[in-house]
């Protein structure tokens, strides 16, 4: 079955500084959706990418889906304590329908 | 509008207990899915409801779990016989049409704990 892959696991950044957490899926996507979990929450919804190569911006979030649309980025500029949760992609299968969701990358922030 | 609701929040249950977690979807959508969210671990699928009918239930674990929504709102999930190895955090997430691309949105989850 898909697998969806995240990687780092955790990233602890220094606030201010920039970092990305990449998902790789086994399978190619039809789409792919990003949330976010802060600490006791639920996973929120972020953004859905669909298009090959799509880049979408949510302030200093950047979004990025790959060419072959089997991964995707996730960049953060300018890291703030509010940034500090759980973020997961999920994954649609061009030939199946269910969300597949990777482990998530959890973000630390240091002040 | 309110967002998606589970009762209990939280739930403690000896080993071989039954236990009914119950999720309110918000109002008028069509698809309720739900998943099972292993600490450390980002949900895993569990079953998806359109409406009334349950189209897939290929993620539950075994069949001492069992889910259902008879009206098409309120959906219960159900562990029989309950193991340690069922204590994670069961996440309800409703959509308004019948895509699976459409956004979800997750209600506060159950957080199960089998002793």
């Amino acid at each position: 079955g898909q697998q969806v892959m995240q990687i780092p696991q955790y990233q602890h950044v220094q606030e201010g500084e920039d970092f990305t957490t990449y998902c790789n899926s086994s399978t190619t996507l039809s789409n792919i959706q990003w949330y976010k979990q802060r600490p006791g929450g639920h996973p929120v919804f972020l953004i859905q990418l669909v298009k090959s190569g799509e880049v979408k911006k949510q302030k200093r979030l950047t979004f990025q889906f790959g060419e072959a649309k089997k991964n995707s980025s996730l960049h953060i500029t300018a890291t703030q304590t509010t940034d500090v949760g759980t973020y997961f992609c999920a994954g649609v299968s061009s030939n199946d329908y269910k969300l597949s969701f990777g482990a998530g990358t959890t973000v630390t922030v240091r002040a | 509008g309110a967002g998606v609701s589970q009762s209990p929040r939280y739930k403690v249950a000896k080993r071989g207990q039954d236990v009914a977690l119950r999720c309110d979807p918000i109002s008028g959508h069509v698809s309720l899915f739900w998943y099972q969210q292993a600490l450390g671990q980002g949900p895993e699928f569990l079953t998806y409801f359109q409406n009334e009918a349950q189209l897939d239930k290929s993620g539950l674990p075994s069949d001492r779990f069992f889910a259902e929504r008879p009206e098409g709102s309120v959906s219960t999930l159900k562990i029989q016989r309950t193991q340690q190895e069922d204590s994670a955090v069961y996440l309800c997430a409703s959509s308004l049409g019948l895509a699976v691309s459409d956004t979800q949105y997750f209600g506060p989850g159950t957080r199960l704990t089998v002793l």
